[in-house]
């Protein structure tokens, strides 16, 4: 069975600099997707950022970056410049990749806040 | 703009009474799901459906039922609520298919079973 784990239940990270969430997964399969999802104190969980295993490359979107590590299975996030917007749980997931119904695997979150 | 939304942010129930939490999606997801979060624990899944009247237990369905008539809404049902079943939780929905495979949330119904 895939498991997901986020051994940072707490972080703190002053604001403008960078800070690095953990997250290791363990799965069978090769082909197979990873995502960060932030959840804002009392919003909605929206998504951060994904990385499809098949591509080498690291996805980024602006300051959020990952590093996917596909034979160590690990994908940390990588925040720079922090903002005070950026403080959330975030949530490590995974799904496997293909058409088809397949049950998202969560880790149990790390909470962010950001000092100014 | 896509959504899912959820028919309650907040619930106070008493304990034995019946609990709908309804959720709503327009993206015209085959997928949806209901998830509980709890501090510590993370996102665990109740129930999913894949189509209409389509459903599969997920990792915590004991005390749980649900209802997929119409391919928009997704419902949960505890058919007898009780103390630890106060939760935060959570409804998504996604594509069957490739397309993306992420999930898109609601804002969350947080009950409190009395």
């Amino acid at each position: 069975a895939q498991t997901v784990t986020q051994s940072q239940p707490e972080m703190s990270v002053q604001e403008a600099e960078t800070v690095t969430l953990s997250c290791t997964y363990d799965t069978s399969e090769s082909d197979y997707y990873l995502f960060w999802y932030k959840q804002p104190p009392s919003r909605q969980m929206i998504l951060v950022i994904r990385q499809e295993a098949y591509k080498q490359q690291n996805a980024t979107e602006n300051r959020f970056s990952v590093n996917f590590q596909k034979a160590a299975k690990s994908f940390s996030l990588k925040i720079s410049d922090s903002q005070l917007g950026d403080a959330a749980m975030y949530f490590c997931a995974y799904r496997r990749r293909g058409s088809g119904t397949y049950k998202y695997i969560f880790g149990t979150g790390t909470r962010l806040k950001v000092l100014a | 703009d896509v959504k899912v939304t959820q028919s309650s942010r907040y619930l106070v129930k008493r304990t034995g009474e019946k609990v709908f939490l309804e959720c709503v999606q327009d993206m015209d997801h085959e997928n949806m799901f209901w998830y509980r979060q709890d501090p510590g624990l993370g996102l665990r899944l109740i129930y999913f459906s894949y189509d209409v009247k389509m459903k599969e237990k997920g990792d915590i369905p004991e005390g749980y039922s649900v209802s997929r008539e119409k391919k928009e809404r997704f419902s949960l049902i505890l058919e007898s609520a009780s103390t630890n079943q106060t939760s935060m939780y959570l409804c998504a929905s996604s594509f069957w298919g490739r397309a993306l495979g992420e999930q898109f949330f609601g804002p969350g119904t947080r009950l409190t079973v009395l």
